[in-house]
C-alpha cells in the first residue's frame, strides 16, 4: 500500500499566487487532516474532515480552504499565497476513533517568495 | 486548554546510552497521549500511545513510555541509544472525545554521536 501520498514535494510561488496541495491515502480512512510544520513550534493542525462532505477547522485555518469529495483526497488550497505561509505542510489520515494513530504523508515544502 | 511541553530543544547521547526525553502535558480531561518521530525529510511516525490501562506503554525500536498522572509527564525512555534513533521527536496529547485534534510539543532533536 502507498498509504498517504502527497504532491507536489517541493514548491515555491510568489506572493498572491494560489495553489493547492494534494493529498491521497488508499487505506479507508475517514478522518483525514493538514498540518503546518514550523521551526521551533510543531505541527498545528489547519483543517481536518470526519468524512466524505465534512470539513471543519483547525487550530491555524486562515489562508487556507479544504474540500472533501471522497474519501480518498482531501486536498489543501491556498487562496492567495503570503510569505507566512511558507512551512512544511503534512496531510494524515487515521481510522475513526480518538485513540487511532495517524498516518503522515511525508509532506510539502512550500517556500512563498 | 491543551498543551504540551517538551524541555530541550535538542538532546545529545552517544551510541549505548539511555535516552531521556521530557514530556508534560497540561489537559482539563483524561488525555490521550502520544510520541511521533520524525526522521529527515519524511512524515511522522508513530512510536507509542497511552490511552487507558497500563500507564507503561512499550513501542516500536525499544522506546517506552510511563504516564504519570500526579507529575503532568509522559517521558520517552530507551535503555541504549543506536545510531538510528538520531530523529526528531514529537510528544502529541488529545482529548478523549470526538475527532483526534492533536496538541504537539515543540519537538526534541536527538543526536546520536559513536
Amino acid at each position: 500500500n502507498a498509504g498517504v501520498t502527497q504532491t507536489p514535494k517541493f514548491q515555491v510561488l510568489k506572493t498572491g499566487q494560489s495553489m493547492t496541495l494534494q493529498c491521497a491515502q488508499d487505506m479507508n480512512h475517514e478522518y483525514m487532516s493538514w498540518y503546518r510544520q514550523d521551526p521551533g513550534m510543531g505541527l498545528r493542525l489547519i483543517h481536518y474532515s470526519v468524512g466524505a462532505g465534512i470539513t471543519d477547522q483547525g487550530e491555524v485555518p486562515n489562508g487556507y480552504n479544504v474540500s472533501r469529495s471522497t474519501t480518498e483526497d482531501f486536498p489543501l488550497r491556498l487562496l492567495s499565497a503570503a510569505p507566512s505561509q511558507t512551512s512544511v505542510y503534512f496531510c494524515a489520515s487515521s481510522e475513526q476513533g480518538v485513540n487511532q494513530p495517524q498516518h503522515f504523508g511525508d509532506g510539502t515544502r512550500l517556500s512563498i517568495l | 486548554a491543551q498543551s504540551v511541553t517538551q524541555l530541550g530543544s535538542h538532546v545529545s547521547v552517544s551510541e549505548g546510552a539511555l535516552v531521556l526525553l521530557r514530556c508534560n502535558y497540561s489537559s482539563s480531561v483524561p488525555p490521550y497521549l502520544f510520541w511521533y518521530v520524525q526522521y529527515p525529510n519524511q512524515g511522522l511516525q508513530l512510536l507509542l500511545k497511552y490511552t487507558t490501562g497500563a500507564t507503561l506503554v512499550k513501542g516500536i525500536n525499544g522506546f517506552e513510555a510511563e504516564f504519570k498522572k500526579s507529575e503532568t509527564s509522559f517521558h520517552l525512555t530507551k535503555p541504549s541509544a543506536h545510531m538510528s534513533d538520531a530523529a526528531e521527536y514529537f510528544c502529541a496529547v488529545t482529548k478523549n472525545t470526538g475527532f483526534q485534534k492533536l496538541v504537539f510539543g515543540t519537538g526534541t532533536r536527538l543526536l546520536v554521536s559513536p
